[in-house]
């Protein structure tokens, strides 16, 4: 069974653009949630997808945004880039997501994007 | 949110058993108690979770003391591939995860 795809594997933007990332979660999970990595701040919860659906947010400012496809593939997307944007961003997939207690999270490699 | 406090680092010689410790006082009576860690240059990996009762899989095993302040993640012969951040997670039900800095765990050959 294939396991959770990031593309790409790495990004360099530069300040103001936007960028879009994506994520194809192993088949037939239908919860995806996203997470930033840094150096200072570890890993932190961006949002998750169940069925298409947002179903929790974590703390970031609204030019983070996601969504998800039928096919339960997922992308995210920042807007108007920040220097401190820069980071590791993973996607993982679930089973049953959030709902599902013992339904641990898949992880992809990440997406690492470098701010210029 | 519920929170977890982990060593920073650890060391362990190759081939002993490792206990890795998390403290997380202010758990709630329906937050299972997961554990994952991060190789270098992956994304984090499930090990194991548990709510109540001590928990054994053929990765690790996970000792929850008796009023779930704390809880204990145990390697029971290290190896060079357990280098990595392990991660102590508490999950709720309807909840996201909230992922700590980890423990940086040394495997020393």
């Amino acid at each position: 069974k294939a396991g959770v795809t990031q593309t790409p594997r790495y990004l360099i933007k530069t300040r103001g653009q936007q960028v879009t990332l994506s994520c194809s979660p192993i088949s037939g999970h239908r919860s995806v949630s996203w997470y930033q990595q840094t150096p200072g701040q570890g890993l932190q919860f961006l949002f998750e997808y169940f069925s298409e659906t947002q179903r929790n947010k974590g703390n970031f400012p609204g030019r983070f945004s996601g969504r998800q496809f039928s096919n339960s593939r997922s992308e995210m997307n920042v807007s108007t880039l920040e220097l401190g944007d820069s980071a590791l961003y993973l996607c993982a997939s679930s089973l049953r997501g959030t709902g599902g207690i013992n339904s641990p999270l898949h992880f992809g490699n990440g997406t690492r994007l470098t701010v210029t | 949110d519920a929170k977890t406090t982990q060593p920073n680092s650890m060391e362990s010689n190759e081939e002993e058993p490792v206990h890795l410790p998390c403290n997380h006082s202010t758990i709630s009576g329906t937050d299972y108690i997961h554990w994952y860690r991060q190789l270098p240059s992956q994304g984090p990996e499930y090990v194991i979770h548990g709510l109540t009762s001590n928990v054994n899989n053929r990765m690790a095993s996970l000792a929850i003391a008796e009023d779930r302040k704390s809880s204990t993640l145990i390697l029971h012969r290290a190896t060079l591939r357990d280098a990595a951040v392990y991660y102590c997670i508490l999950r709720d039900t309807g909840n996201q995860f909230y992922f700590g800095t980890g423990t940086s765990l040394t495997v020393i050959p």
